[in-house]
């Protein structure tokens, strides 16, 4: 079966340090993947999607970057972190005739201080 | 441009109470339909979706939800809920065939009472 995961699960970083979230699926290959940023009462915005290794699209300008170095892994970075840049981060995969269907990682907590 | 509304930001039921909550969506073309739900600090987990077919689907947990295309829905129901269905549900829609990015809805708090 397919398992996704996210880490750290909570992180905790000053206004202006680095960032790197990780993402990896087991039990499939060559999935789409996705970036989602959940604000309080703001639903859940697409930051960033993946069709293959290399291949990122990003659907809002912003501080973050995405990169897909292997075909199961999926990194969200960030070169100084803002203020704004805390929130709930979540990672999410689809796969094959179902592409439509994403499924979730359990979350990255993300606090900037 | 496709879009998702819930109009309910919070909810709260008596727990064994009838649950419904609403979503409409705003596309053209015939769209896959979905619900999540997600527990506090937890991700998104697949209750249900619908692509096409029967109209009235069933998912886990007990819920189902019901296509109406006339109506532009796709409300969510259960007959009775417990206490452990207390968490966010978000709506989601996205076009059917080639585009696999989700817009979602910005979801509803549900509260049960005991």
């Amino acid at each position: 079966s397919q398992t996704i995961h996210q880490w750290p699960a909570t992180l905790v970083q000053p206004v202006g340090s680095p960032l790197s979230l990780e993402c990896t699926v087991e039990g499939t290959s060559n999935p789409n993947l996705y970036w989602y940023r959940q604000a309080a009462g703001r639903g859940l915005q697409l930051l960033f999607y993946s069709v293959g290794i290399g291949q990122i699209s990003s659907e809002v300008p912003q501080n973050l970057s995405a990169s897909r170095p292997q075909d199961r892994q999926f990194i969200l970075s960030s070169k100084k972190l803002l203020l704004s840049d805390s929130g709930f981060y979540l990672c999410a995969w689809s796969w094959g005739s179902g592409k439509n269907i994403q499924y979730f990682g359990a979350g990255t907590r993300l606090s900037v201080l | 441009a496709q879009s998702v509304t819930q109009p309910d930001i919070h909810i709260t039921v008596s727990e064994g109470a009838s649950l419904e909550l609403r979503c409409n969506y705003s596309y053209g073309a015939t769209p896959y339909l979905f619900w999540y739900v997600q527990s506090p600090g937890q991700g998104l987990q697949l209750l249900l979706k619908y692509f096409s077919g029967d109209t009235l689907v069933q998912g886990i947990k007990g819920f189902e939800a019901e296509f109406k295309r006339s109506q532009s829905s796709f409300n969510l129901r259960k007959p009775s809920v417990h206490w452990s269905d207390a968490a966010e549900y978000f709506c989601a829609v996205v076009r059917g065939g080639s585009n696999y990015k989700l817009t979602f809805g910005k979801g509803t708090l549900l509260t049960v009472n005991p």
